[in-house]
């Protein structure tokens, strides 16, 4: 059972615009959620992290979107470009944990 | 240049022959870990370390074994692959307390045929 649900699996958007993805969760152990880019050919890279008592965290033109109550959180590429094509992935921190649990990831494309 | 390295890249196997994959990083991560990739299912963890000679397992670690003797250096050991360990393998590493922030390798595409 994915402890980390994500959606959709893939996304095709056009330049200019602002592909959103969104993650679920249950345990209410997680306390840190990060997201990874992995373009083809390469090993997935840290982006952007969370703590869930943050609503909303910017970086350049990637934005999470924290959502506690409904252990929701997203993430939002804005003014996309051709080289964001690549997959996304979600994951969460386990409290006592020493592990990372991963998405299924997102493989977007933005067509020029 | 602060990386983590994968060897082999690319292999083709046949069933049950043993192989290792090695695994070598340069940053002094405490916390070392496998993860496989395949579609669909996204990454899933196979082993972990927290130190050395400390390893635990992921969700994923049936047919595979680890070691950590040195710090940097965690190898990936199939003593038997079977065709359904087919898959892309990538080592990661990172701070103990922020294994939210882990350094990925190249990856390691394996064929088990």
């Amino acid at each position: 059972q994915q402890q980390v649900k994500q959606s959709p699996q893939s996304l095709i958007v056009q330049k200019g615009g602002i592909p959103i993805i969104n993650c679920a969760y249950e345990n209410t152990a997680f306390d840190y959620f990060p997201w990874y880019q992995q373009f083809p050919g390469k090993g997935p890279a840290l982006l952007i992290a969370i703590r869930p008592d943050v609503s909303e965290k910017k970086e350049g033109r990637f934005t999470i979107s924290f959502n506690k109550s409904a252990k929701q959180f997203s993430l939002h590429i804005m003014d996309s470009q051709p080289g964001d094509s690549a997959t996304y992935f979600c994951a969460a921190r386990e409290t006592g944990y020493q592990k990372v649990t991963f998405g299924i990831g997102t493989k977007l494309q933005v067509i020029p | 240049e602060a990386q983590v390295t994968q060897n082999p890249r690319y292999l083709i196997t046949v069933t049950g022959k043993k192989l290792t994959v090695t695994c070598s990083q340069n940053m002094n991560h405490e916390y070392m870990s496998w993860y496989r990739q395949d579609p669909g299912l996204g990454l899933r963890q196979i082993y972990y370390s927290m130190n050395v000679e400390v390893t635990d397992k992921g969700d994923v670690p049936e047919g595979y074994k680890v070691s950590r003797k040195e710090k940097r250096n965690f190898p990936l050991i199939l003593e038997s692959p079977s065709p359904n360990q087919t898959s892309l393998y990538f080592c990661a590493s990172s701070f103990s307390g922020r294994m939210y922030e882990q350094y990925f390798g190249p990856g390691t595409r394996l064929t088990v045929t």
